[in-house]
């Protein structure tokens, strides 16, 4: 079956310091969407990609798509305290109707 | 209506006993999905509806596990004779899918944990 693929498994930074989450399917996507969960809470929806090679921004946070529509980045510039929490990248499958998780990537962080 | 809503937030049950989840969706989503997450892993999708409808459930999941939404509204979720391996959080989702065939992100409520002892 489908797999999502999500490194590192742990991230741990200084504040300030740049942050990077790599997901990659084993299946094409029809579109890849990335959650977080802080500790002792729920995923959260952050951000849809839908087409090949799309980049989007949101303040500090950049994802990306890849262009065979299998792999997808998170890129946090300059960490803040509240950046902490586990990252989920979730890929749709094409034709298919629900979201595979990956394992996350959960970033901690030194203030 | 503010999110998704999930009932109760803790069970802890014997093993063998019944237990049935709660979950209400926001009203204006059709779709509405159950995922199971363990420690340190990613949500893991159980089964899914659209409207009233069951569409898919997961092959991995057992026959001792069965879902329900009636009249489109809200869901339950019962594991039937429990075992130890069943406990886990219980997440439930709902998203809008339009006509379109576009899916807009998946709002989670707050989960249901479950500790079978």
């Amino acid at each position: 079956g489908q797999q999502v693929m999500q490194i590192p498994q742990y991230q741990h930074v200084q504040e300030g310091e740049d942050f990077t989450t790599y997901c990659n399917s084993s299946t094409t996507l029809s579109n890849i969407q990335w959650y977080k969960q802080r500790p002792g809470g729920h995923p959260v929806f952050l951000i849809q990609l839908v087409k090949s090679g799309e980049v989007k921004k949101q303040k500090r946070l950049t994802f990306q798509f890849g262009e065979a529509k299998k792999n997808s980045s998170l890129h946090i510039t300059a960490t803040q305290t509240t950046d902490v929490g586990t990252y989920f990248c979730a890929g749709m499958v094409v034709g298919a109707q629900k979201l595979v998780f990956g394992q996350g990537t959960r970033l901690t962080i030194n203030p | 209506d503010t999110g998704v809503s999930q009932d109760p937030r803790h069970k802890i049950t014997k093993r063998g006993q019944n237990v049935t989840f709660r979950c209400d969706p926001i009203s204006e989503h059709n779709r509405l999905y159950w995922y199971r997450q363990t420690l340190g892993q990613g949500p893991e999708f159980l089964t899914y509806f659209q409207n009233e409808a069951q569409l898919e459930k997961s092959r991995l999941l057992s026959d001792r596990f069965s879902a329900e939404r009636p009249k489109g509204s809200f869901s339950t979720l019962e594991i039937q004779r429990t075992e130890q391996g069943d406990s886990a959080m219980y997440l439930c989702a709902s998203s809008l899918r339009t006509g379109f065939n576009f899916n807009y992100g998946y709002t989670f409520g707050s989960g249901t944990r479950l500790t079978v002892v």
